[in-house]
């Protein structure tokens, strides 16, 4: 069964501090994965997309690595600011034929204090 | 460019009734995808038009409706609401058609059944 997993539940961490999510996939056949960032009452936004050829794709301070045959992804968040909190949801695609679909994670609920 | 657009914002109505949202998609944008969110299921995939036709549907009943008019414009429309139709409603649009095409999410609008 097609699956993505997003650890932790929840995070709360001091402005200015480093945090890793982290996104487990039992998906196939695997075509990308994104990470998606989504703040209270408003649509997710894209942070990245990693195809299967993508160790690590930056965008400003987030970091996402993409381990293809553990079927592991995390996001690494640096000097993190109090608008980095918000909801993380990885996403991964598959694509069979005709049977193409996205499998969304549940998210992981990002606090950052000051 | 002008982003995604969702119209309204917030929505409450009682059961047993109809609703209709609309989204209006990025300018040249030929694909809307419907996502139904709440905090214990995440995004579920509703469907999706493109060039006025669906091309793909999630596993909602038939309460759950769509169309897409000819300059890409769509409406979500579902009846006889139940409790559980609560939730966030977003729409995503996209030039490519499918799961391959990179989202662009809406603001949502939060309906809430009593």
């Amino acid at each position: 069964k097609n699956q993505v997993e997003q650890s932790p539940q929840s995070l709360i961490i001091l402005e200015g501090k480093n945090c890793t999510l982290q996104c487990n996939y039992t998906v196939s056949p695997f075509s990308n994965l994104r990470w998606y960032k989504q703040d209270t009452g408003r649509g997710p936004v894209s942070l990245t997309i990693m195809t299967f050829s993508e160790n690590t794709k930056s965008n400003g301070r987030y970091t996402a690595t993409l381990d293809a045959d553990t079927k592991q992804s995390s996001l690494h968040i640096t000097a993190s600011q109090l608008s980095d909190s918000a909801s993380y949801i990885c996403v991964v695609s598959a694509n069979a034929g005709n049977n193409r679909k996205l499998i969304w994670g549940l998210g992981t609920s990002l606090a950052v204090n000051p | 460019k002008a982003g995604v657009t969702q119209t309204p914002r917030y929505l409450i109505k009682t059961r047993g009734q109809q609703v209709t949202l609309s989204c209006s998609p990025i300018s040249g944008h030929r694909s809307v995808s419907w996502y139904q969110q709440t905090p214990g299921q995440g995004l579920q995939f509703l469907f999706e038009y493109f060039s006025e036709t669906q091309r793909n549907k999630g596993n909602f009943p038939g309460r759950f409706s769509g169309r897409q008019f000819s300059n890409s414009r769509s409406e979500m429309n579902v009846s006889t609401l139940e409790l559980g139709d609560s939730a966030l409603y977003l729409c995503a649009s996209s030039l490519l058609q499918g799961p391959e095409g990179e989202q662009y999410f809406g603001p949502g609008t939060r309906l809430t059944v009593t």
